[in-house]
């Protein structure tokens, strides 16, 4: 069946530190493929989403590209703030007759020290 | 366009007790999916309706139920509450479509059980 895989956390950082979130899934056939955000005590925030392969989602200096490939989206960004702290989850979501069905990533935990 | 809604956003009930949660997507947003999320068991799929219709579900016992409204609006009841209901409860909509769509989260309910 479908999954999402993440990359355990926590990861600590020093600001400006380079990001990298590794995130692989398992589809059986197209999904698109999506990032999301959790503050401390708050919902989750959709940070950006790439719906075909080789398309890459961008937001706040967050960048995934969808790899078909390798299966993988994983999230970067080039210099992080402590504002960055939060909780990163990985999704997809794919089209099941009449309705989509979306899988999450168990959540990684991004720490930034100023 | 307002976000998702979710009330009360805390609450805090003892062992044996009911509970309801209410849930308002976004307008023009007919899916409405709920979600468990605790530290230990990240986040988990409830139960998703659509159109009045549940439509998918997880794997929660019979304690945890749902409805939706004419207007979308969602609630989730949990009966006879023990300890380990104690969680985050997340609602999210997401717009019916061809593609692949996003769900857009609430802010959380935030269920305590002594």
């Amino acid at each position: 069946g479908n999954s999402v895989t993440q990359m355990e956390g926590p990861v600590t950082l020093s600001e400006e530190a380079f990001l990298t979130i590794n995130c692989t899934y398992t589809a059986t056939g197209y999904p698109s493929l999506f990032w999301y955000v959790q503050y401390p005590g708050e919902g989750l925030q959709l940070l950006l989403k790439a719906t075909k392969a080789d398309d890459k989602g961008s937001n706040k200096g967050f960048e995934a590209t969808y790899r078909k490939e390798t299966t993988s989206f994983h999230l970067e960004k080039g210099s992080v703030q402590v504002s960055d702290s939060a909780v990163y989850f990985c999704a997809l979501s794919e089209r099941r007759g009449n309705f989509n069905k979306f899988y999450f990533g168990s959540g990684t935990k991004l720490n930034v020290k100023p | 366009k307002a976000g998702v809604t979710q009330t009360p956003r805390y609450l805090i009930k003892t062992r044996g007790q009911q509970v309801t949660l209410s849930c308002s997507p976004i307008s023009g947003h007919r899916s409405v999916s709920w979600y468990q999320q605790t530290p230990g068991q990240g986040l988990q799929f409830l139960f998703e309706y659509f159109s009045e219709t549940q439509r998918n579900k997880g794997n929660f016992p019979g304690r945890f139920s749902g409805r939706q409204f004419s207007n979308s609006r969602s609630e989730m009841n949990v009966s006879t509450l023990e300890l380990g209901d104690s969680a985050l409860y997340l609602c999210a909509s997401s717009l019916e479509g061809r593609s692949a769509s996003e769900q857009y989260f609430g802010p959380g309910t935030r269920l305590t059980v002594t």
